[in-house]
């Protein structure tokens, strides 16, 4: 079985201050981990993604994340955060052995950012 | 470029009028998704086709039903919507080589009135 935990719901930031949006997760198997970024009605978009190389992962527009093995944990960072970050991120784990490859999504963190 | 596009983006329709979502993909991904997402939730899968396998979660209501004609285009039949069957769909692809990843429509945003 897999599970993902986001352990905040909403998170609120100034622009041009870090952003840290955290996700842990649980899973049997050797997982790929995602994150995608939601903006209001309409569809999900990828940020980046873990798939057992680096483990320290960029993705588009300055996000990044680190996979923890030992904390189970794959949090979504960037350095400055911009308005247009505003958006709902879900963190996501497949589990890579199985045939349809079923994603298992986290709640999902909202983000503000305050001018 | 949209390599997964549904249609319409927006969809109303009467509490009990049957209504069909569509999904393409240009990808040749061999499995397409269906998910439901309602306001301030997580998507929450319905069903998905691995080539013309077809599988049904669990707990989606038969209300629900999907087709798939060829490896580009699958449908979402809602027999009898009723007004908890507002919501956004969205529909995915995707490969079943690493990683994976699931490559989303911009959804289609479903009225029941």
């Amino acid at each position: 079985a897999q599970s993902v935990t986001q352990l905040d719901s909403h998170v609120s930031v100034s622009e041009g201050t870090p952003v840290l949006l955290r996700c842990n997760y649980s899973s049997s198997y050797s997982p790929s981990l995602f994150w995608y970024v939601q903006h209001p009605n309409k569809g999900l978009q990828l940020l980046l993604k873990y798939t057992s190389a680096a483990t320290l992962v960029k993705g588009i527009n300055g996000f990044e994340a680190e996979f923890k093995k030992s904390e189970t944990s794959f949090h979504l960072t960037k350095p400055s955060a911009h308005m247009s970050d505003a958006a709902e991120y879900f963190c996501v784990v497949i589990i890579r052995n199985t045939n349809a490859g079923k994603s298992t999504f986290g709640d999902g963190t909202t983000l503000t950012v305050k001018p | 470029d949209a390599m997964v596009i549904q249609n319409p983006r927006y969809q109303v329709t009467q509490f009990g009028k049957p209504v069909t979502l569509s999904c393409s993909q240009t990808l040749n991904h061999n499995v397409m998704y269906w998910y439901q997402q309602k306001s301030s939730q997580a998507p929450k899968l319905l069903f998905h086709y691995y080539d013309k396998d077809f599988n049904n979660e669990a707990d989606t209501p038969d209300n629900f039903q999907s087709r798939r004609p060829n490896t580009s285009f699958c449908f979402l039949d809602i027999r009898s919507p009723g007004l908890g069957d507002a919501a956004m769909y969205l529909c995915a692809t995707a490969t079943t080589q690493a990683p994976r990843e699931a490559f989303f429509g911009q959804g289609t945003r479903l009225t029941v009135v």
